[in-house]
């Protein structure tokens, strides 16, 4: 099946500091990206989805200044969490899927913990 | 928007029984419905899927059936063994894919 990588696996930062996400399709091209939140025994939260060339279209509630994603090639996007605070600490999970395609291939995830 | 719902929240069975977990959905242009393994902080494994299409998939002692009248689908895994223990979330998809809230399995020795 199609590859996904996600980096880092895991990061601890300090409250106010900006963190950083990579996902990157590793065989085949991404036209569509989508970025999880999961928090501790909870399911998977969609934050946004974004296309190649395009805004992200976040879901109600996640806001657009805090959680800037860029998917500016069909094999990579990035999260970046601005001015992280500890209720920021979770799991984030970014997909993809290539157009006409209806899986979506996940990449491992980054546990994020602010301190 | 869409909204799955998934039940139940646990489930517990002897090494063997069968296992059904439920699911339902509320957007009727939903045409694809994966079902996922996810262990403890790793990604989701997508286990067996289904689309709008087709009304039962089988795989080994994992199967999927699809009531799109109803807006149902259900996952049925037979036979049960250990290393079947996890998180499983249903999940439907028109535009962006939708995750029910889960059911977390454990299968006894």
């Amino acid at each position: 099946g199609a590859v996904v990588s996600q980096h880092p696996s895991w990061v601890i930062c300090k409250s106010g500091t900006s963190v950083k996400i990579e996902c990157r399709s590793l065989d085949f091209q991404a036209t569509t990206m989508f970025w999880y939140r999961q928090f501790p025994k909870q399911s998977l939260m969609l934050m946004a989805t974004s296309n190649e060339g395009s805004k992200a279209t976040y879901e109600q509630g996640v806001e657009k200044d805090k959680f800037l994603i860029n998917h500016a090639s069909l094999t990579l996007s990035t999260l970046t969490v601005t001015s992280a605070h500890p209720e920021d600490s979770s799991f984030y999970i970014c997909s993809a899927r290539n157009l006409g395609d209806e899986k979506l291939f996940f990449g491992s995830g980054t546990q994020l913990s602010v301190l | 928007g869409e909204n799955v719902e998934q039940h139940p929240s646990t489930l517990s069975v002897q090494e063997g029984d069968s296992a059904v977990i439920k699911c339902t959905y509320s957007d009727s242009a939903s045409n694809y419905f994966p079902w996922y393994k996810q262990e403890l902080g790793k990604r989701p494994q997508l286990i067996i899927d289904i689309r709008s299409n087709v009304g039962e998939k089988k795989d080994q002692r994992i199967a999927v059936t699809l009531n799109k009248t109803a807006k149902h689908f259900s996952l049925h895994i037979t036979e049960t063994q250990p290393e079947d223990s996890a998180v499983y979330f249903c999940a439907a998809l028109y535009q962006k894919l939708v995750f029910g809230t889960g059911t977390r399995l454990l299968v006894s020795p």
